[in-house]
């Protein structure tokens, strides 16, 4: 079946500490992103990524890097998390070069206190 | 930014009714996709629109993309409690996806049996 798949589902963690969640797709899809979702904000993009190696700034960058070391993979990690980055968190894939829509992971609730 | 508006932000109507829901920009898209989300869930690809005037139909539901690609409407006939959910239209910025989607802030539709 194809998936894009996160872990972990929900997260609860103090601030400061460390954090990685982690996204990998089945699709062979060359284009990566992560979103949050907050109330009244809508969905915002954070990292994106065309292809291996290649990563870019979305819209909401500060707090956050990512890494495309395989093209399956795509982690958002968060390096010293704070309570504003508690949110809902979306990693997505596509092809490139169509119009084509997004295939959604199943999203990681993040608490951070 | 380019921003995508959309009304209503909330609706509730009865099993039976039909609805419309509208997205709106000042801004040119090369495409505009239509997803639904259910709570704990990521968003799942209803309909992708491209070209200006462009009517797609997915059973109940009919899709339209503006003449002008600034702007789409979705139609439900005979909402079913099962159409429950948020729905959300996003632009695709520069065609192929390369940029991302910029996403309207959601309706949330409920149907009451």
């Amino acid at each position: 079946e194809a998936q894009v798949t996160q872990n972990p589902r929900y997260l609860i963690t103090v601030t400061g500490k460390k954090l990685t969640v982690t996204c990998s797709q089945n699709m062979n899809h060359e284009y990566m992103s992560w979103y949050r979702q907050d109330p009244g904000l809508g969905l915002r993009q954070i990292y994106y990524s065309m292809n291996v190696e290649v990563t870019d700034k979305g819209d909401v960058p500060e707090g956050y890097k990512v890494s495309r070391k395989e093209k399956r993979n795509f982690p958002l990690i968060l390096e010293s998390p704070s309570p504003n980055q508690t949110s809902l968190y979306f990693c997505a894939s596509s092809r490139l070069g169509g119009p084509g829509g997004y295939t959604f992971g199943s999203g990681t609730r993040l608490t951070v206190v | 930014t380019q921003l995508l508006e959309q009304s209503p932000q909330f609706l509730s109507i009865q099993e039976g009714e039909n609805l419309t829901v509208y997205c709106n920009s000042s801004s040119v898209f090369s495409s505009l996709q239509w997803y639904r989300q259910e709570p704990g869930e990521g968003p799942v690809l209803l309909v992708t629109v491209v070209t200006g005037g462009e009517v797609k139909k997915l059973k109940r539901l009919t899709f339209q993309f503006g003449d002008a690609r600034k702007d789409s409407s979705l139609h439900i006939t005979a909402a079913q409690p099962g159409d429950t959910g948020l729905y959300l239209c996003a632009g695709d910025r520069s065609g192929g996806g390369a940029d991302g989607l910029t996403f309207g802030k959601g309706t949330h539709l409920i149907i009451q049996p």
